[in-house]
This record gives structure tokens, C-alpha cells and sequence, in this order.
């Protein structure tokens, strides 16, 4: 699976959008990204994966850039509660198992 | 419904003891998963089952770990020997199936050996 790159932390102000980077520039065509996040004490919780295309459900979007080589995830009036450590994370949806490989993240922290 | 069940959820021992950690999946997963997770760093992979069988073990790091799943359900990790190396957050996780993307983690078993 190809490596990212993410910042190591980040603040951004309550209910304003929260835009997180990542860099994947050695994605392979077959390759997804996902984001997960993990709030302290808790195990990490799934928020969304896209191969190309932009996503958007209930908790953000994700937006990937035309030549897949980075990525942004956009929670769009952070609260409180999203502080935690955001990871962004390429794996191929065919690969056996499904692993995910996690890296260091980005810490969010939402101030009031 | 429940989530992903694990316990215990601390669990100190001393060095050289033998310790086990037990994951109760979401029910009619059938993908499993153990992590491990160290204080400041992402969860690190250990062992993936599909079904009764361990599929992945590559993650294990020495003959110390073993992980069963004996009925495709409960998963129990098994360590011998602690060391105090072994001390972190244990994660579990299961998953509909291997290829849904989307992993239910569990709140995880912090072991500490002293």
C-alpha cells in the first residue's frame, strides 16, 4: 500500500470548516483512500473512503485531486467533539484481508 | 446493536506472566482484526482471521503472540511471557467482510506489565 504523508497537527476554530490534508503521491490506480479518526480513549472510527471521486456523507467530504496524489478531508462546522487524530490511510479494496496500515495521523485539536 | 466487545479493558500484570485478551465482533462479522497501539502512535496491524482461520499473521511480533478464533465469533489474543515491551492499548476490530472498507473497532484492552 502506498505511504502518506500527513500533517502532525492542526487547531482550527469551532464551527468553522476544518480542512486536513494528505499526500499519497506514490497512489497506485487500484488504491482507495480512506480517513479514519480516533478520539481519545476510544478505538479508531471509520468517516469515509473515495477512489476518485469526490465523497460526502453525513460526518464529511472528501475531496482527491485529479491526479490522486493528495487528498483533503473537510468536516464542515467542527465541534468540540471532533477533536482527535485523523488518519489518512491507501490500501487497495481488493487486497486479502483488508488490512489498514495506520501512520503517526493528525491531531486535531477544535477550539472553542 | 452492541459493537465491537473487549475485555478486559485494563489489565496490569508483571513481567513474565501469561495474559489474554478477549474480542466479541459485531455479530455476522466475519472478518477480525487484531492492532496494537503504543502511547503517540497509530495502531499497528498484528493478525487478521476470516473465519476460524488466521489469514494474515504477518503482524505477530515473535512466538510470544498467538491469536485463535476457534467458532469464527470470539477471538482471543494470547501472550506468553510478558515483557514490559508488551505494554500498550490492544485494539480489536471486525468487518462484514474482507473487502467492505470499513473496520468497527472496539475501545480496546490496555495492558501494562510491570
Amino acid at each position: 500500500d502506498a505511504k502518506t504523508t500527513q500533517p502532525p497537527s492542526m487547531d482550527c476554530a469551532e464551527g468553522r470548516a476544518a480542512n486536513l490534508p494528505c499526500n499519497h503521491s506514490t497512489i497506485s490506480g487500484n488504491e482507495y483512500v480512506y480517513w479514519y479518526r480516533q478520539i481519545h480513549s476510544q478505538g479508531p472510527q471509520y468517516i469515509i473512503h473515495g477512489l476518485k471521486n469526490n465523497e460526502t456523507n453525513e460526518m464529511a467530504s472528501l475531496i482527491i485531486t485529479e491526479d490522486r496524489k493528495s487528498s483533503t478531508l473537510i468536516l464542515p462546522h467542527a465541534t468540540l467533539r471532533d477533536t482527535a487524530v485523523y488518519y489518512c490511510i491507501v490500501r487497495a479494496l481488493e487486497a486479502a484481508g483488508n488490512k489498514l496500515t495506520f501512520g503517526g495521523g493528525t491531531r486535531v485539536l477544535v477550539k472553542p | 446493536g452492541a459493537g465491537v466487545s473487549q475485555t478486559p479493558s485494563n489489565k496490569v500484570t508483571e513481567k513474565g506472566k501469561y495474559v489474554e485478551l478477549r474480542c466479541d465482533p459485531i455479530s455476522g462479522h466475519t472478518a477480525l482484526y487484531w492492532y496494537r497501539q503504543s502511547l503517540g502512535q497509530g495502531p499497528e496491524f498484528l493478525i487478521y482471521f476470516q473465519g476460524t482461520g488466521a489469514a494474515d499473521d504477518s503482524g505477530l511480533p515473535n512466538d510470544r503472540f498467538f491469536a485463535v478464533r476457534p467458532e469464527g465469533s470470539v477471538s482471543t489474543l494470547k501472550i506468553q511471557r510478558t515483557e514490559r515491551g508488551d505494554s500498550a492499548v490492544y485494539l480489536c476490530a471486525s468487518s462484514l467482510s474482507p473487502n467492505t472498507g470499513e473496520l468497527f473497532f472496539g475501545e480496546g484492552s490496555r495492558l501494562t506489565v510491570l
